[in-house]
């Protein structure tokens, strides 16, 4: 069965340094998502990206973030300039064509990130 | 600014009693989707519910819509361990994006 696979599943840097998280998409979909959820909190919506570029994006998703397909099959989030308070699971998402009238998002295993 | 709460936050209970998760949300729509997550894990689907009055039930879990009232539960019987899990709603307001609930962690005791 098709999965959203992401790389690395835990990564360390230090606050301040550049991370680019990375997500494989299911290959047919055509909508991706990042989310984010710190420890012991809800799942938070980050961004979502539709024929190369950003549909919808929260209050979260500022300058210091960003969204990148950079070939036919990866999708990207990079963090500039880490915080400790960017310290979370990085979960991606896609989806495909709507479908009874909605898009059922297909979830990632997360990359949990942490800042020192 | 759509928000989506549940409750009970933690629920600690035992094997073979019923209970009920809740959620409201405070602007209309008629996607709803409920996720279990086990601890430091992704999410797993479980329900989707698009219309009101919508039910649907997999094993001990049933999940049910009203989006008159903007609430939507999911009832578990005769609970199993095997249930113990976070379990999140979240809401599609039509924008691309789901925004969930806070997660309800439920735990249950032999």
């Amino acid at each position: 069965e098709p999965e959203v696979t992401q790389t690395p599943s835990h990564q360390v840097t230090q606050m301040g340094q550049e991370v680019i998280l990375r997500c494989v998409p299911i290959s047919n979909h055509l909508y991706f998502y990042w989310y984010r959820q710190i420890l012991g909190q809800k799942v938070e919506f980050l961004v979502s990206f539709y024929n190369n570029e950003i549909s919808e994006k929260s209050e979260i998703f500022d300058d210091q973030f960003s969204v990148e397909r950079p070939d036919g099959s990866n999708f990207t989030l990079k963090i500039r300039s880490t915080k400790l308070e960017d310290s979370a699971m990085y979960f991606c998402a896609s989806s495909g064509t709507r479908l009874a009238g909605y898009y059922e998002q297909y979830f990632g295993p997360g990359t949990r990130l942490t800042v020192t | 600014e759509l928000k989506v709460e549940q409750n009970p936050l933690f629920l600690s209970m035992q094997e073979g009693k019923n209970y009920t998760i809740y959620c409201n949300y405070s602007t209309t729509s008629d996607r709803l989707y409920w996720y279990r997550q086990d601890p430091g894990k992704s999410l797993e689907s479980l329900f989707v519910l698009l219309s009101n009055g919508a039910v649907k039930q997999e094993g001990r879990l049933m999940a049910s819509l009203d989006t008159k009232a903007r609430l939507s539960t999911l009832h578990i019987t005769a609970a199993v361990h095997d249930l113990s899990a976070t379990y999140f709603c979240a809401v599609d307001p039509g924008a691309q994006k789901l925004v969930f609930g806070q997660g309800t962690r439920l735990t249950i005791n032999p």
